[in-house]
């Protein structure tokens, strides 16, 4: 197994430039999500998916849309990008239910936008 | 919605002593806590977890502690290395929401 696949690594786009930040996992799990992490406020949650066809406001969606046809892949897209996007994005994965083994997370993205 | 609170923001320890972090929710519904560590350029990663059936769960020289009462968990390491520096994440989430809520993170030092 893969695992969680975070693509691209690292992406430095313009301000009012859109893109999708590809997040695909290989383990046949049914919770996925989507935070950002900047500096000393932690990991804050965007969108989050229960299953495909599924997906839910996190702590901090506005200016970020999700999508979640399939089980295996859950991407987020920037709808007009901000300097305030700026920042590491992580997904995550974990299996159904009751969250047993909690979320394995991606290698994350590192977005800059100038 | 949920709110996680966690403290120390950080915390700097000689090598073989204890650490504690503390985390508060606000969510009474809340009854899964899991714990990440998270190394410096890399990714956030599960290093104990507890469900809120349950007051205290050990694993070597990590242990997690469960107040429901007063909706507080925290992290003890024992016998602290050089290795275990790292930023620490606690997190609550409630049932099969599939949302699972983050503290804002503790910077562990471990001096030598």
């Amino acid at each position: 197994n893969a695992g969680v696949t975070q693509t691209p690594k690292f992406q430095v786009l313009k301000t009012g430039q859109s893109m999708t930040l590809q997040c695909a996992q290989d383990m046949n799990h049914e919770y996925m999500s989507w935070y950002r992490q900047d500096p000393g406020m932690g990991l804050r949650l965007i969108h989050y998916s229960v299953g495909a066809g599924i997906t839910d406001q996190g702590e901090v969606p506005n200016g970020y849309n999700v999508s979640r046809s399939t089980t295996e892949d859950f991407p987020l897209r920037l709808l007009s990008a901000a300097p305030s996007q700026t920042s590491v994005y992580f997904c995550a994965s974990s299996p159904t239910g009751s969250l047993n083994y909690g979320y394995t997370f991606g290698s994350g993205t590192r977005l800059t936008v100038v | 919605g949920e709110n996680v609170e966690q403290h120390p923001s950080t915390l700097s320890v000689q090598e073989g002593d204890s650490a504690v972090i503390k985390c508060t929710y606000s969510d009474s519904a809340s009854n899964y806590f899991p714990w990440y560590k998270q190394e410096l350029g890399k990714r956030p990663q599960l290093i104990i977890d507890i469900r809120s059936n349950v007051g205290e769960k050990k694993d070597q020289r990590i242990a997690v502690t469960l107040n429901k009462t007063a909706k507080h968990f925290s992290l003890h390491i024992t016998e602290t290395q050089p290795e275990d520096s790292a930023v620490y994440f606690c997190a609550a989430s409630t049932g099969n929401t599939g949302k699972l809520i983050f503290g804002q993170g503790t910077t562990l030092q471990v001096k030598p």
